[in-house]
């Protein structure tokens, strides 16, 4: 079985630039998320979805993040325009469901796209 | 503010010891709780996930959870140089009518050949 695709792996922009996403998650998981990592730390939420509905964005910076998930499958996530502060690693995770006890909700990532803001 | 708390290591044993790792957390209605392994460079891979009191075990790893004193461990026995990694601990915490995965800052560990 095929695991969460992201593209591109690396991305090196200048400050000011957009740059955009994709995440393809496991085949049959509604849920999607969106995380941001920086050195050292642990991911950090910045958006969910259940199905193609955003269930919980509140971490993400709405005056230069934006998200969508079409159709309930895809996602992208872009930043327009990018800072310096945005370099990190963004990584797409996906579960089967949101709320399960019994393994529906654990969360599988993708490799993780690492932007370098210049 | 909803915080899992973990030492951030290194954790050094040699070969064929066991590693205990240990994590806190401040939210006492969590459910769910989860140990990721991410490598150097790669992203966080899911080993074990435990929902109830007590120990689970799958081959080399052991998770206890104990709600009580709202902490959770991941016991490697037999450590090998590839457990060399960082442990991230993620507990699913509700909030509202929803819910979020809180991760630890993670320990590393490092298995001495």
């Amino acid at each position: 079985e095929a695991g969460v695709v992201q593209s591109p792996r690396y991305k090196i922009i200048e400050k000011k630039q957009p740059v955009a996403f994709w995440c393809n998650p496991i085949s049959g998981h509604n849920t999607l998320y969106w995380y941001l990592q920086n050195l050292g730390q642990g991911p950090e939420l910045l958006i969910r979805y259940e199905n193609e509905e955003a269930v919980d964005d509140s971490q993400l910076p709405k005056d230069r993040f934006s998200a969508e998930r079409l159709k309930g499958v895809d996602s992208t996530l872009k930043i327009q325009p990018a800072e310096l502060g945005d370099s990190a690693v963004y990584l797409c995770a996906s579960s089967l469901d949101g709320w399960g006890l019994a393994g529906g909700n654990e969360q599988f990532f993708g490799p993780g796209t690492r932007l370098t803001v210049l | 503010q909803k915080e899992v708390e973990q030492n951030s290591g290194p954790l050094s044993v040699p070969e064929g010891a066991i590693a205990s790792l240990n994590c806190t957390y401040s939210d006492r209605v969590s459910q769910s709780f989860f140990w990721y392994r991410q490598y150097s460079g790669k992203s966080p891979e899911l080993i074990m996930s435990i929902y109830s009191n007590g120990d689970k075990e799958d081959g080399r790893f052991t998770a206890q959870l104990n709600k009580a004193s709202q902490y959770v461990s991941l016991l490697i026995r037999d450590s090998q140089p590839s457990d060399s990694a960082t442990y991230l601990c993620a507990v699913n915490c509700p909030m509202d009518s929803s819910y979020k995965l809180i991760f630890g800052s993670g320990t590393r560990l490092l298995v001495r050949p």
